[in-house]
């Protein structure tokens, strides 16, 4: 069935280090595929999206590519900051069904 | 634009009892997801609402219900409360289909005791 796999925090990082979240999916066709970012005691919120192979996906210094032959959607920042502490969520949709398929999350803390 | 509403924000509630949640979804959109969050389960689609009809339904049981409205505010319902219903119940708006991106609300925070 359609899942979706991203890896266990919590992960912890020291300011302006590099970020990779890896994510890989399971899918039929070809869905829409988000990372969502959720800080404490809040909803969650669209970080970036990609709707076909290949695109790039870009916010806040966040970035994430849609790789169909891997089906993969990882998701890299260059130098963190302490504001970026969060829980991330990569997902899935298709946009006929408006139903978004989560990954577990993963918690990120970074030290100053 | 507003945002997507949830009211209430927090709610504590008894066994057994019932609680009806509602959501405000962004002007224009008519698609209204159900999502409940728990620490041991994630994040887990319950049920999605178009036009006032129900056309996704994820894995929950018929104690978990909802309505939506002609202007297309959403309502969810539990009824009979148990403690394991405790969590974050997050509601989504999107205008299905022309674009894929989903815009959430801060949730409503149900504690069964």
């Amino acid at each position: 069935g359609n899942s979706v796999t991203q890896m266990e925090g919590p992960v912890t990082l020291s300011e302006e280090a590099f970020l990779t979240i890896n994510c890989t999916y399971t899918a039929t066709g070809y869905p829409s595929l988000f990372w969502y970012v959720q800080y404490p005691g809040e909803g969650l919120q669209l970080l970036l999206k990609a709707t076909k192979a290949d695109d790039k996906g870009s916010n806040k210094g966040f970035e994430a590519t849609y790789r169909k032959e891997t089906t993969s959607f990882h998701l890299e920042k260059g130098s963190v900051q302490v504001s970026d502490s969060a829980v991330y969520f990569c997902a899935h949709m298709y946009s006929s069904a408006s139903k978004i398929i989560f990954g577990s999350g993963t918690r990120l803390s970074i030290r100053p | 634009k507003a945002g997507v509403t949830q009211t209430p924000r927090y709610l504590i509630k008894t066994r057994g009892q019932q609680v009806t949640l509602s959501c405000s979804p962004i002007s224009g959109h008519r698609s209204v997801s159900w999502y409940q969050q728990t620490p041991g389960q994630g994040l887990q689609f319950l049920f999605e609402y178009f036009s006032e009809t129900q056309r996704n339904k994820g894995n929950f049981p018929g104690r978990f219900s909802g309505r939506q409205f002609s202007n297309s505010r959403s309502e969810m319902n539990v009824s009979t409360l148990e403690l394991g219903d405790s969590a974050l119940y997050l509601c989504a708006s999107s205008d299905r289909g022309v674009n894929t991106e989903a815009f959430f609300g801060q949730g409503t925070r149900l504690t069964v005791v």
